[in-house]
């Protein structure tokens, strides 16, 4: 099961663009790279997901450069409502594992 | 958008004491599992279950631990003998295959608290 690390919090403004960098060295070949957000008291949400370069949906956007042994989560104009833990997963066929993510704070 | 359900959403319990979560997950998925969460600590895996039978399970999922798919829509999970240590919210997800490729839907998780 391939490690992760990312950072234990970031602090951001209200409108800002907020870059949230997993590092996950020993991905394998067949892992998939995938991002979740929980609020507290409540479940972890699924962000995003991607294998390689870039993806994007309606939330947000995942950028994985070629050797993917990183990951970029982007919350583009984040608002108070994005302060969360974000979750950075890689797996393959086993059960997704949780690190300790990374608390974002958004003031206004 | 579908979700997870979990009842109750609090429950104290005395230490001994066998306490059953309820979840129903999504009708149309076909993997389930529960996750538990201790104040301040993070996310941890205790079991998969998949066509009536586990999967997998993590350390912490011992013999006082079990799971069980009474019917066609609820999914449990039993604690024999509650420790002061069981104390955490307890999340129950499900997903329509199996991960990674896949996401999880998460329940909003049942508060459990030993005395």
């Amino acid at each position: 099961l391939a490690k992760t690390t990312q950072p234990i919090s970031m602090d951001s403004y209200e409108g800002q663009e907020v870059n949230i960098t997993c590092s996950h060295n020993n991905i394998a070949t067949n892992d998939y790279i995938t991002w979740y957000q929980q609020f507290p008291s409540q479940g972890p949400r699924f962000i995003i997901q991607g294998y390689k370069t870039k993806v994007t949906n309606e939330v947000a956007s995942l950028f994985i450069p070629a050797d993917r042994k990183s990951s970029t989560l982007s919350l583009p104009r984040v608002s108070l409502s994005d302060t969360a833990v974000y979750y950075c997963l890689v797996a393959q066929y086993s059960t997704l594992t949780f690190g300790k993510g990374t608390m974002l704070l958004v003031s206004p | 958008e579908p979700e997870v359900t979990q009842t109750p959403s609090h429950q104290v319990t005395q230490m001994g004491q066998e306490v059953i979560l309820r979840c129903v997950p999504i009708s149309n998925h076909l993997y389930f599992y529960w996750y538990r969460q201790i104040l301040g600590q993070k996310v941890e895996f205790l079991v998969s279950f998949y066509n009536n039978e586990i999967s997998e399970k993590s350390e912490i999922f011992d013999d006082q631990f079990s799971v069980e798919r009474p019917d066609g829509s609820n999914f449990t999970l039993k604690i024999r003998s509650t420790k002061l240590e069981d104390s955490a919210m307890y999340f129950c997800a499900s997903s329509e295959v199996r991960p990674p490729n896949e996401k999880l839907f998460f329940g909003s998780g049942t508060q459990l608290s030993v005395l």
